[in-house]
């Protein structure tokens, strides 16, 4: 597969345990946020997205936190799973800066058994 | 299926010789974008496109071209004058370019040149 990613950060967990991915952006103009999950070969993979208006969302087994005051974003897992394994990345976006979405590096992902 | 497709997933060039990757979309976007991902790197934008017969340049243009003559394709030239061209090339659409859209990205070729 492809290397995506090579000198990543990396987080590892326990199958079944929660996973707590971070990101921290530095434009305090961002007001939308995604994370996208990316596995060996593929492309990223949209997972949840949270406007600049809301501090926390939900979705099917995972939550986005946002805290504005720190510029800071993250990503829980729950019960995680061997197929979560992959490298997350955060992306903002800042209204009126058409089209223009800042990736993060990425996190990498392990989920050991 | 709806879906953006890439092709070929793994691509072989002589240094010196242009190469066009190709992108198609079923989803009816009016937006598309080109990002280039290396090692330990995140996404960095090349082109994008809001709409047909537009596109503008992103962060790392030089050295590529595109074009966006229908809806639904958006292919890249990746040219000599690109100085690294070796990289993994995501194409991605979006429903708009201005709004809070998320951007689904294709699978992504893998372009060597030697």
């Amino acid at each position: 597969g492809e290397s995506v990613g090579l000198h990543l950060p990396t987080l590892s967990v326990q199958e079944g345990d929660n996973s707590i991915i971070n990101c921290a952006y530095s434009n305090s103009a961002s007001d939308y946020f995604i994370w996208y999950k990316q596995e060996s070969g593929k492309g990223p993979q949209f997972i949840i997205d949270i406007r600049s208006n809301m501090d926390k969302r939900q979705g099917q087994r995972v939550t986005v936190l946002l805290n504005k005051t720190v510029k800071h974003l993250s990503l829980q897992i729950a019960a995680t799973q061997p197929g979560d394994s992959a490298v997350y990345f955060c992306a903002e976006k800042s209204t009126g800066t058409a089209s223009k979405l800042t990736f993060g590096t990425g996190t990498r992902l392990q989920v050991t058994l | 299926d709806g879906g953006i497709t890439q092709s070929p997933k793994y691509l072989f060039r002589k240094e010196g010789q242009n190469v066009t990757l190709s992108c198609e979309q079923n989803l009816n976007h009016d937006a598309m974008y080109w990002y280039r991902q290396d090692p330990g790197q995140g996404l960095r934008l090349i082109y994008y496109s809001q709409i047909v017969n537009d596109f503008q340049k992103g962060d790392i243009a030089e050295g590529y071209s595109v074009s966006r003559e229908k809806k639904e394709s958006f292919p890249l030239t990746v040219t000599s004058a690109q100085k690294n061209p070796t990289a993994f090339y995501l194409c991605a659409s979006s429903r708009t370019g201005m709004d809070n859209s998320p951007l689904h990205f294709g699978n992504g070729t893998r372009l060597t040149v030697t």
